[in-house]
């Protein structure tokens, strides 16, 4: 069981970020994707969930209208795509899961977390 | 929304044990997950509902919660087990984690 990021990304003020994660060894549908980030220093923030099942997706008050999260369940991919980047956004984004069946799990497999450095 | 609240630090003595506490509001009401974190490298999942450890966590790891306080015991603190740690809930719809806590094992 696995989930691979895709790789460290720079990116300008103002400009979009897009991160894949891909499952494998496990059924795709059955648990959401979150994404967390953790910048410089600092401590795990979450973001958000997705459904890949459904699709649905709920977010973090502070990231909404901001954030997107998708999947492609025929690649068992996820996706998180964060615009209007300052510096602030500069920080490790890690996919992770957890079954959907039961909250109570917490989250068991994490992907190795994409690097996002965003500057001018 | 939800918050919970770690001590920044707390340090422990090999083979001595250690406590990171978790405080939120009716905590009990909730489970919590607790997730070790070295530096590099991704979390890792070492308890769950309160008190149950992942296939592969050492015993020493345990848990309780009680009020508005949840407690992640390390008994028997190994060098190894330095790390940060965050404790983690569900609120309904929401994941909020606590700030974390560097255990520091001298």
């Amino acid at each position: 069981v696995q989930l691979v990021q895709s790789g460290a990304e720079v990116k300008k003020p103002g400009a979009s970020v897009k991160v894949s994660c891909k499952a494998s060894e496990y059924t795709f549908t059955d648990y959401y994707i979150h994404w967390v980030r953790q910048a410089p220093g600092q401590g795990l923030d979450w973001m958000g969930w997705l459904n890949p099942n459904s699709g649905r997706t709920n977010f973090a008050q502070k990231f909404q209208g901001r954030v997107t999260m998708t999947r492609d369940t025929s690649i068992t991919t996820a996706y998180m795509e964060l615009s209007r980047l300052t510096s602030d956004d500069t920080a490790v984004y890690y996919c992770a899961r957890s079954v959907i069946a039961d909250s109570s799990y917490g989250v068991d497999v994490w992907g190795q977390g994409t690097t996002v450095f965003v500057s001018s | 929304s939800y918050e919970l609240t770690q001590p920044p630090s707390v340090s422990v003595s090999p083979g001595q044990t250690a406590s990171v506490t978790c405080s939120g509001d009716k905590l009990s009401d909730k489970f919590v997950s607790w997730y070790q974190q070295k530096p590099g490298q991704s979390p890792v999942l070492v308890l769950y509902q309160d008190g149950k450890r992942p296939s592969g966590i050492p015993e020493r790891f345990s848990g309780s919660n009680s009020g508005n306080t949840a407690t992640l015991t390390i008994s028997g603190t190994q060098t190894t087990d330095e790390a940060d740690y965050y404790c983690q809930v569900w609120d309904s719809t929401t994941l909020p984690f606590g700030g974390g806590t560097k255990l520091t094992v001298v």
